[in-house]
């Protein structure tokens, strides 16, 4: 069965840390990955995936996806109170357009 | 452009009541999508369409749930009658695939739901 596994499930970290979050996938036909950050409101995109071994970055996030080995990660460096969320990844199969998404991360960054 | 607009925000209703939700894509979009999201089951994909079509509704979870899209600039998801298990936040977002293959989705506020 096709699926989505993010870990950790949770996360607490001081301000400063870097955290590295983890999907790791099986899905039939993959056409990309894509990373979200859901604060207590709708989910927001971060990072669009399709190739391996190509660093997507934006300031102090920055992804990497491995198609070999099936997974990716997220990276957030120098965290910030503003950077507690959940952290969203989801995998597009098949035709385009379809998503399974993962349970998520939850990040809490203390001051 | 607004992004995508849900309404009601917050529904309120008792077991039995038939609910109907409203989602009005940003415009020029051509793909929407309606989740449910659980504390239990995360974000799950209900159904998508396509050009008004719907292309696969395989998420929907039973016949009490319908979708439809009338026009390029609305989509209501239904549930008749209502039971407490599907309390949740429902989301409406909307995509366009760009030549480029990108086709990241814009999500709307969601409408939280409860079921008495």
């Amino acid at each position: 069965e096709d699926k989505v596994v993010q870990s950790p499930l949770s996360l607490v970290v001081h301000e400063g840390d870097t955290v590295t979050l983890n999907c790791s996938y099986e899905v039939t036909n993959f056409r990309s990955l894509l990373w979200y950050k859901q604060e207590k409101k709708a989910p927001t995109f971060l990072f669009m995936l399709t190739s391996s071994g190509i660093e997507k970055k934006s300031g102090r996030l920055s992804s990497i996806l491995d198609k070999k080995e099936l997974f990716s990660i997220l990276n957030i460096t120098a965290t910030q109170t503003g950077d507690s969320a959940v952290y969203l990844c989801a995998v597009e199969y098949l035709a385009g357009n379809q998503f399974y998404f993962g349970t998520g991360t939850s990040l809490t960054v203390i001051p | 452009d607004a992004g995508v607009i849900q309404s009601p925000r917050h529904e309120v209703t008792e077991m039995g009541q038939e609910v109907t939700l409203r989602c009005k894509p940003i415009s020029g979009h051509d793909y929407l999508f309606w989740y449910r999201q659980t504390m239990m089951r995360g974000l799950e994909l209900l159904i998508y369409f396509n050009n008004n079509v719907p292309i696969d509704d395989s998420g929907m979870p039973e016949d009490r749930f319908s979708a439809k899209m009338p026009n390029a600039s609305f989509s209501t998801l239904k549930i008749q009658p209502s039971e407490p298990r599907d309390s949740a936040v429902y989301f409406c977002a909307s995509s366009f695939l760009g030549l480029a293959g990108e086709n990241e989705q814009f999500f709307g506020p969601g409408t939280r739901l409860t079921v008495l």
